[in-house]
């Protein structure tokens, strides 16, 4: 049973432009939200995270939205940069777990 | 300053053995979390350890698997009688302390064990 769902596996954009990676959940009493990168061979890095009481934070070029009543968040990148291809995970916490979705490769076009 | 590092990097075993997979978080972190990654999914959570003690272990698949973390320090998942379905990457996390909703500690991911189980 998949709580956490990301169903674009893949996204290309150009260089400059913006990306938007989107994630939806099932369960309610998730509070906090999370954003990880992933290099092949290497674990997932934390980018960006957000509480259930906000529906924005940003950090930079990365600002990750929440909608609770939608159970959605999504990524935005911006200006979007061949460095950041990668695979991004979301992932939700309502406790000692952490839920994560099956990744979205992005692919930055130079 | 040092990561969380996991070793091996790679084990390959055959069907009905026994492996080791050992995890070195950052200092001082007393949360750490082993995870497991199959191809094409997302982390898939196996247990979580605050100091030495897992305080959640209902992610573990069956009673084949079996973590420890006697020190509160470094921990080894345990893999009894492998299956070629335990075939996968073994995630190692820790941090600070796992905080509350408004005070989440950072995981920081190690780069992984990939277990294959022939």
């Amino acid at each position: 049973d998949q709580q956490v769902k990301q169903n674009s596996p893949s996204l290309s954009v150009q260089e400059g432009r913006i990306s938007i990676l989107n994630c939806d959940y099932t369960n309610s009493m998730f509070d906090y939200f999370l954003w990880y990168k992933k290099y092949p061979a290497e674990g997932p890095t934390f980018l960006i995270s957000i509480s259930s009481i906000k529906d924005k934070n940003e950090d930079g070029r990365f600002t990750v939205f929440l909608n609770k009543s939608a159970k959605h968040l999504s990524l935005h990148i911006v200006p979007s940069q061949p460095g950041d291809s990668a695979v991004y995970f979301c992932a939700a916490s309502g406790g000692n777990q952490f839920y994560f979705g099956t990744g979205t490769s992005l692919t930055v076009i130079p | 300053g040092a990561g969380v590092s996991q070793t091996p990097s790679n084990k390959v075993t055959e069907k009905g053995k026994y492996v080791e997979l050992r995890c070195d978080p950052i200092s001082g972190h007393t949360a750490l979390y082993w995870y497991r990654q199959s191809l094409g999914q997302g982390p898939e959570f196996l247990i979580y350890f605050q100091g030495t003690g897992a305080a959640d272990d209902s992610g573990l698949p069956n009673d084949r698997f079996f973590a420890v973390r006697p020190e509160g320090s470094v921990s080894t998942l345990k893999i009894q009688r492998t299956e070629r379905g335990d075939s996968a990457v073994y995630l190692c996390a820790s941090s600070l302390t796992p905080g509350g909703p408004l005070d989440y500690n950072e995981q920081f991911f190690g780069p992984g064990t990939r277990l294959t189980v022939l």
